[in-house]
This record gives structure tokens, C-alpha cells and sequence, in this order.
């Protein structure tokens, strides 16, 4: 089985501190993901990966950055976290030949 | 723009009876969608996916959806419902932007209750 682990399930940051979101797959996938999820507008995708140093924008990147080092880690960091980033992060990784998603158990970031 | 519409926020069901969870989609060329289901504080899980073939498409947990190109619509059902069904399910599409890398569009969720 695919296993995506994200390493906080809960956190709790102030206003403009930096936040790092890891997260780690054992599958070899190429194609890395990080969506945040909220409440009646579903998943919306922040950035994507699909090889090592590589990285796209998804449809909502402001305010977000991420880093891949390596292949099994990708990692999304806010630089200056604000209260509109309280939400919930989850990352995923993709099949590239079956095209299924495969998601971690999602961070939950609350920003004060 | 390629798109998701899950049009009910909510369904509820009782225990036994027959579920039906909609989607419809917006997408240029063939579509790929499919269906995932996420339980409290959890990440989602792939429920199925319908590429090509059959339109009737059977997936985990004795679900199934039909796709219907006419009505661009792919309902996920369950003959008999479990109160274990109780969950929030999205329905997602491949999205083929006219550059760059394809990606899944997800709706915006419903949230399924089966009562005893």
C-alpha cells in the first residue's frame, strides 16, 4: 500500500511566523501534491511537483512556497503565516500510469 | 473552464435504503472522473474512476457510479446504505489545461448521513 505521511496532524502558529508542512511518500511516485481544504469549497490546489526540483503553481500559490530535495519529500512552507491560511493541508502523490490520488491523513493549521 | 458541481451539500438517508450522491462535469475532450471519500479528521481515500468502457463503474465498499455522457453526469450510488457510509465524498476530473500539466479539479464536496 502507498503510504503519504505528513509529519503535524495539528499546529498552532502566530501570525507572521514561518510554517513548514512536511510531508513524505514511500512509493517512488513522481508527482507530488499539496491541496488545502475549506469548508464548502472543497479542495483547492496550492502547488505541484512532478520530479525532483521541479514544481508548478496550482490555481491558489500566493502566500505559499514549496521545496523538493528529494523525491520521497515534499515540503510546503508559509513564509509569513496569516490568519487566511487557517485551514486544512493535505498532500498527495499521484500514480502517474493509474491517475489516483493518494493522500496523507491532512495537517490542521490554526493561525492566531 | 474544466470543472466539478456536486449540487447538494448534504444527503441524508436512512439505514438500508438506496444512496445517491451527484456530480456533474465540465471538461473539453474525455473525461476521467472519479470519486474519493474522506472520513472526520482524515485524508481521502480513492473510492473509483471511470477512463473509458463500461459506463456503470464499480468501485470499494460496494459503491458504484454510472457515467453518462449526455447528461455529462457521473452519480455515485450504493444499492443499501450502512450507517458507516456516513462521510464527506468529492467528485474530481482531470483537468486538461491548453498548457502546462494536467492536474484533478475536485468539487466542492457532499456530506453523506445514513441514520439508523
Amino acid at each position: 500500500d502507498v503510504k503519504v505521511t505528513q509529519s503535524s496532524r495539528y499546529l498552532v502558529k502566530r501570525t507572521g511566523e514561518k510554517v513548514f508542512l512536511e510531508c513524505v511518500q514511500d512509493m517512488d511516485h513522481e508527482n507530488m501534491f499539496w491541496y488545502r481544504q475549506d469548508p464548502g469549497l472543497g479542495l483547492r490546489l496550492i502547488y505541484f511537483s512532478y520530479d525532483v526540483k521541479m514544481k508548478e503553481k496550482g490555481d491558489i500559490p500566493e502566500g505559499y512556497s514549496v521545496s523538493r530535495e528529494k523525491k520521497e519529500r515534499f515540503s510546503l512552507i508559509l513564509e509569513s503565516a496569516s490568519t487566511n491560511q487557517t485551514s486544512m493541508y493535505l498532500c498527495a502523490t499521484r500514480d502517474r500510469v493509474k491517475w489516483e490520488l493518494f493522500f496523507g491523513e491532512g495537517s490542521r493549521l490554526t493561525v492566531l | 473552464a474544466q470543472s466539478v458541481a456536486q449540487p447538494e451539500d448534504q444527503v441524508n438517508v436512512a439505514e438500508g435504503n438506496p444512496l445517491t450522491v451527484k456530480c456533474t462535469y465540465s471538461v473539453s475532450g474525455n473525461p476521467y472522473l472519479f470519486w474519493y471519500v474522506q472520513y472526520p479528521n482524515r485524508g481521502l481515500q480513492f473510492l473509483l474512476k471511470y477512463i473509458t468502457g463500461d459506463n456503470l463503474v464499480k468501485g470499494s465498499y460496494g459503491f458504484e457510479a454510472e457515467f453518462n455522457k449526455s447528461q455529462t453526469s457521473f452519480h455515485l450510488k450504493k444499492p443499501s446504505a450502512l450507517v458507516s457510509d456516513s462521510a464527506l465524498y468529492f467528485c474530481a476530473v482531470r483537468a486538461i489545461p491548453n498548457t502546462g500539466f494536467q492536474k484533478l479539479v475536485f468539487g466542492t464536496g457532499t456530506r453523506l448521513l445514513v441514520s439508523p
